[in-house]
C-alpha cells in the first residue's frame, strides 16, 4: 500500500524552528517528486515547497523562501521540511504529497506558532 | 502567478441530483508539451485531500464514475452526476502548468440541502 506519514509538528513560539518529516512506503521513493502543502485553520490548500527525485531542484512559495528548506533522504525514503523564523501565519496542518500533481497525500501534521 | 477562481464557493445539493463546480484560471493552462495540468481534489470533513481528477478529465483509481472533469484553456468543470452522501466536503482545483507556484482555487463546499 502506498503511504505517506508525516511527523514532527507541535507548538512553537514565534521565531522558533521545527523540522517536519514524511516517511514513505509502498513505492519506489527515489522515482518521485515530493511536495509539502499546508492548510491554515478553516482555510484552503496552499502549496509550500517541492523537491525533485534526486534533490537537484527545489521550489518554494514566496512567503517561506529563506525561512523553510525542503530536503530528502532517498536511502531513508523520507522527505523533510526545516522551518525557521516561524510566524503565526505559518500555523497550519502540513501535508506531504507524492508528485507535483499530488496523487497521494499523508494524514498531515499540525504546526501551531504561538506564544 | 496563475490565479484559480472557483464558483460557487458553497453548493447546497439534493442527494441523487447532479452538481457542477466551475474553475477558471487567469492564464491558459495548456503546457508546452500539449497537456493541460489541471487537477481536482476532494477533502471530506476531517480528512486529508484526495486527488480525483488529473489532466482535466482523467479519473484516479478508485474514483467513482459519477465524477467527471472537462474543460480547456482557462475554463474547467467538475461534475457529479448524482450526488451521494459521501460526496459532502470541499473540492479544490489546482494548476500545475505555470510553476512555481502550484496554485489552488479557494475551494467549493458541497453540502446536502
Amino acid at each position: 500500500e502506498v503511504q505517506l506519514v508525516e511527523s514532527g509538528g507541535g507548538l512553537v513560539q514565534p521565531g522558533g524552528s521545527l523540522r517536519l518529516s514524511c516517511a514513505a512506503s509502498g513505492f519506489t521513493f527515489s522515482n518521485y517528486w515530493l511536495s509539502w502543502v499546508r492548510q491554515a485553520p478553516g482555510k484552503g490548500l496552499e502549496w509550500v515547497a517541492n523537491i525533485k527525485e534526486d534533490g537537484s531542484e527545489k521550489y518554494y512559495v514566496d512567503s517561506v523562501k529563506g525561512r523553510f528548506t525542503i530536503s530528502r533522504d532517498n536511502a531513508k525514503n523520507s522527505v523533510y521540511l526545516e522551518m525557521n523564523s516561524l510566524r503565526a501565519e505559518d500555523t497550519a496542518i502540513y501535508y506531504c504529497a507524492r508528485r507535483r500533481t499530488m496523487d497521494v497525500w499523508g494524514q498531515g501534521t499540525t504546526v501551531t506558532v504561538s506564544s | 502567478d496563475v490565479v484559480m477562481t472557483q464558483s460557487p464557493l458553497s453548493l447546497p445539493v439534493t442527494l441523487g441530483q447532479p452538481a457542477s463546480i466551475s474553475c477558471r484560471s487567469s492564464q491558459s493552462l495548456v503546457y508546452s508539451d500539449g497537456n493541460t495540468y489541471l487537477n481536482w481534489f476532494q477533502q471530506r470533513p476531517g480528512q486529508s485531500p484526495r486527488r480525483l481528477i488529473y489532466k482535466v478529465s482523467n479519473r484516479d483509481s478508485g474514483v467513482p464514475d459519477r465524477f467527471s472533469g472537462s474543460g480547456s484553456g482557462t475554463d474547467f468543470t467538475l461534475k457529479i452526476s448524482r450526488v451521494e452522501a459521501e460526496d459532502v466536503g470541499v473540492y479544490y482545483c489546482m494548476q500545475g502548468t505555470h510553476w512555481p507556484p502550484w496554485t489552488f482555487g479557494q475551494g467549493t463546499k458541497v453540502e446536502v440541502k
